[in-house]
C-alpha cells in the first residue's frame, strides 16, 4: 500500500466543471505539498499545507490533519488547468502521490 | 515567487559519456537540495539530497559513483551522470528548499532536464 495515495488517478471534464482531487496519506507529516506538472514535464508547486485551507485564484486547498486527507479543488475549470496533479507529504523525506491525470475539454 | 532553474532542459548524449546537469535557485537561498527522476508515467523518485558544503545523501539503490552530485554554492548544486547508458534516460528534475523568509521550508522544483542516451 503507497504511502500516499491519489483519486482518481484519470479525470476528465467539461470547460467549467468544478473538480476535485483527493490524497490520502498513512504517515506522519510536516507538511503536504500540491504539485502541477505540465506534460512538457515541469513541475509547480500549487500549494503546501500543514492545516487548514489556502486558496489562489480559481484553487482551493484544503487539509484534515486528523483524517490525514487533502483536497485540490479547481473552480470553472478550463482547458489549460489539464496537466497532472501530484500529492506529496513532508515526512522524514517528500513522498509523492502517483498523481492525477486530469484532461479538460472545451 | 522563487524560481529554480535548469541547464539543459533537455540532452542527447553517446552511450559512455558523462552529462552534467545544473540546478540553480534564482532569487533565494537554498542549503538543500534535491534530485528527481521520473520514468515516463511513473512519479518522482528520490535520488539524493544534497547539501551546500557537504556529501550528498543518496537513496538506497543510487549509486553515488554514477550519479556525482556537487553543492558548491547556497545557488548551485549540480549532477553529473557518469558513464551514461541508454537505461540512465529519463526526466531529472531538482527541487531547493528555502532557508529564510517567505521560502523558508518550502521546496521549488526546477523545470526538469530531459536526458537521452543513445
Amino acid at each position: 500500500k503507497n504511502e500516499v495515495e491519489q483519486s482518481p488517478q484519470n479525470l476528465t471534464a467539461q470547460e467549467g466543471e468544478f473538480i476535485t482531487i483527493n490524497c490520502s496519506y498513512s504517515v506522519g507529516i510536516s507538511a503536504l505539498h500540491w504539485l502541477q506538472q505540465h506534460p512538457g514535464g515541469g513541475i509547480v508547486s500549487l500549494f503546501m499545507l500543514s492545516s487548514g485551507k489556502k486558496k489562489h485564484g480559481r484553487l482551493i486547498a484544503t487539509i484534515n490533519i486528523q483524517e490525514k486527507h487533502s483536497s485540490l479543488h479547481i473552480t470553472a475549470s478550463h482547458p489549460r488547468d489539464s496537466a497532472v496533479y501530484i500529492c506529496a507529504v513532508t515526512a522524514d523525506k517528500l513522498i509523492f502521490g502517483t498523481g492525477t491525470r486530469l484532461q479538460v475539454f472545451p | 515567487g522563487a524560481v529554480v532553474s535548469q541547464h539543459p532542459s533537455w540532452v542527447i548524449c553517446k552511450s559512455g559519456t558523462s552529462v552534467k546537469i545544473e540546478c540553480r535557485s534564482l532569487d533565494f537561498q537554498a542549503t538543500t537540495m534535491f534530485w528527481y527522476r521520473q520514468f515516463p508515467k511513473q512519479s518522482l523518485m528520490l535520488m539524493a539530497t544534497s547539501n551546500e558544503g557537504s556529501k550528498a545523501t543518496y537513496e538506497q539503490g543510487v549509486e553515488k559513483d554514477k550519479f556525482l552530485i556537487n553543492h558548491a554554492s547556497l545557488t548551485l548544486s549540480t549532477l553529473t551522470v557518469t558513464s551514461a547508458h541508454p537505461e540512465d534516460s529519463s526526466f531529472y528534475i531538482c527541487s531547493a528548499r528555502g532557508t529564510s523568509g517567505s521560502t523558508y521550508n518550502e521546496q521549488f522544483f526546477g523545470p526538469g532536464t530531459r536526458l537521452t542516451v543513445l
